[in-house]
């Protein structure tokens, strides 16, 4: 079963913009991951964010957690073509057996 | 160039036939894993391996068999494959159980039965 959720499914935007993503799950967690996945290629690990941290920035990325609603957020500021991908959420569960629980990942469509 | 690779890229296998998929990482990573990517399903655990020596089961693992074979290298097998096991097949390692760092993954083989 899924443990996240990505929302929306698919979400296209004007180059320049800000895009918003958002990850909610259903059980407690350790951590909250966020990975960027470009067509036809494997994913690669673009932020971390641990269950007693609310807010981390790296570069142009945003991430906040909010462990009371189960819910994250990715935030791409000033987006570019190249940030056209697909990018999913995946959860560190709480006392879960070893392994990453990926979400089914947001569509990200940047127009030039 | 560091990282996860995974042989073959492509694959076309005939129903009843075996392959073996293979990963290797060049990293010193403890934990490596296989997981499967369907469209709309998202990525799908099937086995992870902790540690040199040991394998445990993921959500998806039937079908499947794996081995663990140094702390290199984890391996994937089809035994008798099925038009159900056409997927990308994604290996990835990570430093530890999560790894402060995240997974890094191979870019996949993508597998078609039929």
């Amino acid at each position: 079963s899924q443990q996240g959720e990505e929302d929306p499914q698919a979400l296209s935007i004007q180059e320049g913009e800000n895009a918003t993503m958002n990850c909610s799950y259903k059980t407690s967690i350790n951590n909250l991951q966020w990975y960027r996945q470009n067509s036809g290629r494997g994913l690669v690990h673009l932020i971390l964010i641990r269950s007693n941290e609310r807010e981390k920035h790296s570069g142009r990325l945003r991430v906040t957690l909010d462990t009371s609603k189960k819910s994250s957020s990715l935030l791409i500021t000033a987006s570019r073509a190249a940030d056209t991908a697909s990018y999913f959420c995946a959860t560190d569960v709480k006392g879960g057996a070893d392994g990453l629980t990926f979400g089914k990942g947001t569509h990200l469509i940047i127009q030039p | 160039n560091a990282g996860v690779t995974q042989t073959p890229k492509f694959q076309v296998l005939k129903t009843g036939q075996s392959m073996t998929l293979q990963c290797a990482q060049d990293m010193n990573h403890n934990s490596m894993y296989w997981y499967r990517q369907d469209p709309g399903m998202g990525l799908r655990l099937i086995y992870y391996s902790a540690s040199e020596g040991t394998t445990d089961k993921g959500e998806v693992p039937n079908g499947y068999n794996v081995s663990r074979l140094n702390k290199r290298e984890f391996s994937l097998r089809l035994e008798s494959a099925a038009p159900s096991q056409t997927s990308v097949y994604f290996c990835a390692s990570s430093e530890g159980r999560t790894g402060i760092y995240g997974y890094t993954f191979g870019s996949g083989t993508r597998l078609t039965v039929v």
